[in-house]
Formats: structure tokens, C-alpha cells, sequence
């Protein structure tokens, strides 16, 4: 139990385009999820945490308009890179906590953007 | 505030030889820790958690950590490395939150 998926695993798109970047809890539900990014050979960065209807909640440092971010559903949070640059190129992982008291979180697989 | 120090960012073990992985942390509460691991391009997996039952946790693969609360440490052992081992571990600590506070990770290699 406790799946997350990510959609799309790669992305390669031109500067200036908009990328959506899907995280899925595939058999529980999560009212919170996380988006992390991690640059090559370095640990994950926390960006946001994406609240199930209601607005997310951004670290400091990260762009609010920049990373929008979409909690629709109890099993479906979206990342949309909005005029992506390629210092967005990035790998980019959902998780969502699961657990008896929701302490442990669950990553999905990521997904590897490149910005040309 | 929490925190998490692993030391060493390379450990090299011969396969079958101990691996030792060594985790710090910083908490001014009880925390709940954890130990994943990373294959190349792929998502975190758990390897195992501490949330204050038995100080001793054992994980998947073989890999086992000890809380050891006067030394503020979590290190992760598995007494013969296999070559499969060879991947990325993260330490993260969090205090009954959702959120995870990573260390910066120790990459495992294991040779012939």
C-alpha cells in the first residue's frame, strides 16, 4: 500500500512554455502533499506543501507565481512551472504522508524536467 | 528547529563487508526519524523509521539504525553490503508534522 505515482516521469520542453506536473495518491488519500526539488547529486529541497482546498503553503525562497501549485482532489496535487527557464531544469518529487498518524511520508518515482 | 547531519557524502564497502551509514540529529522534542534510499532517477523509498517505540528498527533489505537518544544518533547498518546496495541514502528527521527536514545525503558504493 501507500502508492504515489507522477505524471509525466520526463519532460522536455522550450523556454517559455508552461509545464503541469501531476502527483498522485493511488490507494489512500492525502490531504497534504509535498513538492520537493532536487539538483543533481545534492538532498531534496522542500517548496511547498499543497493543502487539499485551500492555497499552498510556499517555503521561503520559492516563487509563488512562478511554481503554482493545485490541490484538487484527496489523491491528485499538480505542480505547473509557468514560463519555464532552463534553471528550472530540475528533478522534481511529490510525496504524501501516510501512516497511523501520518508520519511517514511516501515519494512518488519524480519527475526529470529540462528546460531548452 | 530540527536537523539533520550525515556524515561522510561517500562511503566505498567491499561486497559482503558492514556498511555503516552515520546519521546526527538535532531536536529539541522527541522526534520521529527516518532512513530512504534513492536509486538513480527514481523517487525515495523508505528503508525504515523510528517513531519513539523500539530503539532498534529494522528495515527492508537487511538494513537496520539505532535511536540512540545521549548520542543524538541514527545511523543505519546492514552487517554484508550486497551490490544492490549501491544507491543514495537520506536521513530526515520530523517532529510529529508532516514535514521532513533532510540531511544531504551519503552515496554508498560497493565494489567486487
Amino acid at each position: 500500500g501507500a502508492v504515489v505515482s507522477q505524471h509525466p516521469s520526463w519532460v522536455i520542453c522550450k523556454s517559455g512554455t508552461s509545464v503541469k506536473i501531476e502527483c498522485r495518491s493511488l490507494d489512500f488519500q492525502a490531504t497534504t502533499m509535498f513538492w520537493y526539488r532536487q539538483f543533481p547529486k545534492q538532498s531534496l529541497m522542500l517548496m511547498a506543501t499543497s493543502n487539499e482546498g485551500s492555497k499552498a503553503t510556499y517555503e521561503q525562497g520559492v516563487e509563488k507565481d512562478k511554481f503554482l501549485i493545485n490541490h484538487a482532489s484527496l489523491t491528485l496535487s499538480t505542480l505547473t512551472v509557468t514560463s519555464a527557464h532552463p534553471e528550472d531544469s530540475s528533478f522534481y518529487i511529490c510525496s504524501a504522508p501516510h501512516g497511523q498518524v501520518r508520519e511517514t511520508q511516501y515519494f512518488g518515482p519524480g519527475t526529470r524536467l529540462l528546460v531548452l | 528547529a530540527q536537523s539533520v547531519t550525515q556524515l561522510g557524502s561517500h562511503v566505498s564497502v567491499s561486497e559482503g563487508a558492514l556498511v555503516l551509514l552515520r546519521c546526527n540529529y538535532s531536536s529539541s522534542v522527541p522526534p520521529y526519524l527516518f532512513w530512504y534510499v534513492q536509486y538513480p532517477n527514481q523517487g525515495l523509498q523508505l528503508l525504515l523509521k523510528y517513531t519513539s517505540a523500539a530503539t532498534l528498527v529494522k528495515g527492508i533489505n537487511g538494513f537496520e539504525a539505532e535511536f540512540k537518544k545521549s548520542e543524538t544518533s541514527f545511523h543505519l547498518t546492514k552487517p554484508s553490503a550486497h551490490m544492490s546496495d549501491a544507491a543514495e541514502y537520506f536521513c530526515a528527521v520530523s517532529v510529529h508534522t508532516d514535514k521532513l527536514i533532510f540531511g544531504t545525503g551519503t552515496r554508498l558504493q560497493v565494489f567486487p
